[in-house]
């Protein structure tokens, strides 16, 4: 079975702290993403990347950065964090193919107080 | 570009009773659907997809969803829930590019 491990389930940090959210996938997928997760507004991503030092933007990137630097892990940098950045955080990965479907990990909620 | 809609926000159904949740989207070339489901305090699994070929998918668990290329539809139906289908599911939606773009989620709640 495909592991999407993220490294924290739980996540307490202060506004302007830089934070860091680290996704590590075991199945050589290409393709890996960060969502965020908020009530009523379903999933919407921040960035992609197909390919290691590769990267694009999501819907909704600003305030975020990313950085993959080997192909099995993929980090989210919140450069500044706000308050408005408490959400839940969701890693996927997938493989270079449309059809296939993206496997997820179980989330970091992250509270910004 | 693609968009979802899934046009109920929440669901509540008693125990054994048929479910159908809907997904309506919008595409200007061929799609691939899906469905994911998140139990609490986890992340979303997958529960059934559509490709190509038989219009009715079936998951291992007794959902189906029939794709509906007329009408721009993916609805999951069960025609008896389990108290361990609660759940908020989510349906989405691939146009040939990597990106999946997901509906705001429906949550289903089993009363006893």
């Amino acid at each position: 079975d495909v592991k999407v491990t993220q490294s924290s389930r739980y996540l307490v940090k202060r506004t302007g702290e830089k934070v860091f959210l680290e996704c590590v996938q075991d199945m050589d997928h290409e393709n890996m993403f960060w969502y965020r997760q908020d009530p009523g507004l379903g999933l919407r991503l921040i960035y992609f990347s197909y390919d290691v030092k590769m990267k694009e933007k999501g819907d909704i990137p600003e305030g975020y950065s990313v950085s993959r630097e080997k192909k099995e892990r993929f980090s989210l940098i919140l450069e500044s964090a706000s308050t408005n950045q408490t959400s839940m955080y969701l890693c996927a990965s997938s493989l270079l193919v449309p059809s296939q479907p993206q496997h997820f990990g179980d989330g970091t909620r992250l509270s910004i107080l | 570009a693609q968009s979802v809609t899934q046009l109920d926000s929440q669901v509540p159904v008693f125990e054994e009773a048929p479910v159908e949740l809907r997904c309506n989207y919008s595409s200007s070339v061929s799609v691939y659907l899906f469905w994911y489901v998140q139990y609490p305090n986890q992340g979303l699994q997958l529960l059934l997809k559509y490709l190509s070929g038989s219009t009715l998918v079936e998951s291992i668990n007794g959902f189906e969803a029939e794709f509906n290329k007329s009408q721009t539809s993916f609805h999951l139906r069960k025609p008896s829930v389990h108290i361990s289908d609660t759940a908020e599911y989510f349906c989405a939606v691939s146009g040939g590019a990597q990106k999946l773009v997901f509906g705001q989620g429906t949550r289903l709640t089993i009363n006893p």
